[in-house]
C-alpha cells in the first residue's frame, strides 16, 4: 500500500486567498507530481519534480507554483485563488529508477474557489 | 507527441459478467509501458495492470487481463466476473521516454447487480 498523503482533502475558500495544497509521501520516492482533473474527466500534468531542488511545468499551463526542498514533500501553491482554478489536484510519486515503477496516488484535494 | 484515447466515456456490466475496456494510444517509440488505473468515487487512484511493451505475452492480475495488440497499438483491459467493487472510472496510461504519464480521458463503469 502507497504511502502518499495530500491534506487539505476538501477546501472551500474565497477569491484572492493564498493557498497551499500539502503532498507528502513516506516511501522515499525521487519522483513526485501534480496532476489537475476536473469530475468526470482526463488528469493533466502541471508540475513535476525528479529530485530536490528540481522542478518543472507539466503540459498543462497552471498558475500554481511548486517547491521540493525535502525529498518526501512537494506543496503546491496558489498565490491568489481564482474561481478558474476550482478543480481537483492529484500528488503521485514514483521511484527515481525504470520507467515500469507505477505511479502511487494520494487521495487528491477537492478544491472549490466561490 | 504520445496521445492516448479512450473511446467508451461510460460503459455497464452485469454483476458476474465481464467486460472490456478499449484504449488505443500513438506513439512512435518503441520502448514503452502502459497501465490500467482504477478511480473509485471520491477514493485513491490505483493501479490495475501494467504491460512492458517489449513483452508479447499479456499481462495478467486475477480478474483483469489485458489484450496487447503493438501493431494495433490497442491495449483493452477485460474484467471477468464483474463485482461491485469493480465501479470506478478506469484510465488508461502510456508512460515512455518523456518520463510523463499520459493518460486517456476516462471510461466511467458502472455495475449492475
Amino acid at each position: 500500500e502507497a504511502d502518499i498523503y495530500q491534506t487539505p482533502r476538501y477546501l472551500v475558500i474565497g477569491t484572492g486567498k493564498k493557498i497551499t495544497l500539502e503532498c507528502s509521501q513516506t516511501m522515499g520516492h525521487d519522483k513526485m507530481y501534480w496532476y489537475q482533473q476536473d469530475p468526470g474527466m482526463e488528469l493533466h500534468l502541471i508540475h513535476y519534480s525528479y529530485g530536490v531542488n528540481s522542478t518543472e511545468k507539466g503540459d498543462l499551463s497552471s498558475e500554481s507554483t511548486v517547491s521540493r526542498i525535502r525529498t518526501e514533500h512537494f506543496p503546491l501553491t496558489l498565490e491568489s485563488a481564482r474561481p478558474s482554478h476550482t478543480s481537483q489536484y492529484l500528488c503521485a510519486s514514483s521511484p527515481g529508477t525504470g520507467n515500469n515503477q507505477p505511479q502511487h496516488f494520494g487521495d487528491g484535494t477537492r478544491l472549490s474557489i466561490l | 507527441a504520445q496521445t492516448v484515447t479512450q473511446s467508451q466515456p461510460e460503459m455497464s456490466v452485469q454483476e458476474a459478467e465481464t467486460v472490456t475496456l478499449s484504449c488505443t494510444y500513438d506513439t512512435s517509440e518503441s520502448d514503452y509501458y502502459l497501465f490500467w488505473y482504477k478511480q473509485p468515487p471520491s477514493r485513491q487512484m490505483i493501479l490495475v495492470i501494467r504491460q512492458e511493451a517489449y513483452k508479447q505475452q499479456n499481462a495478467t492480475e486475477n480478474r483483469f487481463s489485458v489484450n496487447f495488440q503493438k501493431a494495433a497499438k490497442s491495449f483493452s483491459l477485460k474484467i471477468s466476473d464483474s463485482q461491485l467493487g469493480d465501479a470506478a472510472m478506469y484510465f488508461c496510461a502510456y508512460w515512455g521516454n518523456t518520463g510523463k504519464l499520459i493518460f486517456g480521458q476516462g471510461t466511467t463503469l458502472q455495475v449492475k447487480p
